[in-house]
């Protein structure tokens, strides 16, 4: 039963263009949604949260959007450069369980120069 | 951001011998850690949770004899894989969160058993 899914193995995106990753999730418990990157043979690298009271976070070059009555959520990146080329995670917390991380499959990011 | 290490980085080991892997926090304390597994092209499956100074919190599926997992202090957990097999080839993360519900992840540790 895959709580947290992302339906789109791979995307590539033109350098410079936006990158806009997916991400679907089931359980209603969630209420922490987190991104990550990852290269391969290195752990994943932490890159934006968003708190199920809030619809928008915004860092720099990254956004993620969270749609609570469509579970849904998305990552976007612009301008988006080569450096972002990485699979990247979705995650999502119950905060009032035990912290632990429920991964999405992840979505690989091309990035074309 | 806090910054999580893990040791070592890469083993490779003849079946049925055990391996330990590290993991550290080095810049803050950690009650909690936990271990993750990725295969290949595939996404992280947690473990196991680390408690310090209590047992460890097992997924359904994980063999908790067969990866002991043991907190001795708040800033190391250790991964024991026993009597390992091929099968147990993966590459293995550990995470913590030093502040609210960010898990920052070691550089992961990649297992080879021949």
């Amino acid at each position: 039963d895959q709580q947290v899914k992302q339906n789109s193995p791979s995307l590539s995106v033109q350098e410079g263009r936006i990158s806009i990753l997916n991400c679907d999730y089931t359980n209603s418990m969630f209420d922490y949604f987190l991104w990550y990157k990852k290269y391969p043979a290195e752990g994943p690298t932490f890159l934006i949260s968003i708190s199920s009271i809030k619809d928008k976070n915004e860092d720099g070059r990254f956004t993620v959007f969270l749609n609570k009555s469509a579970k849904h959520l998305s990552l976007h990146i612009v301008p988006s450069q080569p450096g972002d080329s990485a699979v990247y995670f979705c995650a999502a917390i119950s905060t009032s369980g035990n912290e632990k991380l429920t991964f999405g499959t992840g979505t690989r990011l091309t990035i074309i120069p | 951001g806090a910054v999580v290490s893990q040791h070592p980085s890469r083993v490779i080991c003849k079946s049925g011998t055990s391996v330990k892997i590290e993991c550290r926090s080095l810049d803050f304390q950690a009650t909690t850690m936990f271990w993750y597994r990725q295969f290949p092209k595939q996404s992280l499956m947690l473990m196991a949770t680390s408690n310090e100074g209590s047992k460890a919190t097992y997924e359904q599926g994980v063999e908790k004899d067969k990866f002991l997992i043991n907190h001795a202090s708040l800033t190391l957990s250790t991964l024991t894989v026993t009597s390992a097999h091929p099968e147990d080839s993966s590459f293995y993360i550990c995470s913590a969160n030093p502040l609210g519900h960010e898990q920052f992840f070691g550089p992961g540790t990649r297992l080879t058993v021949l």
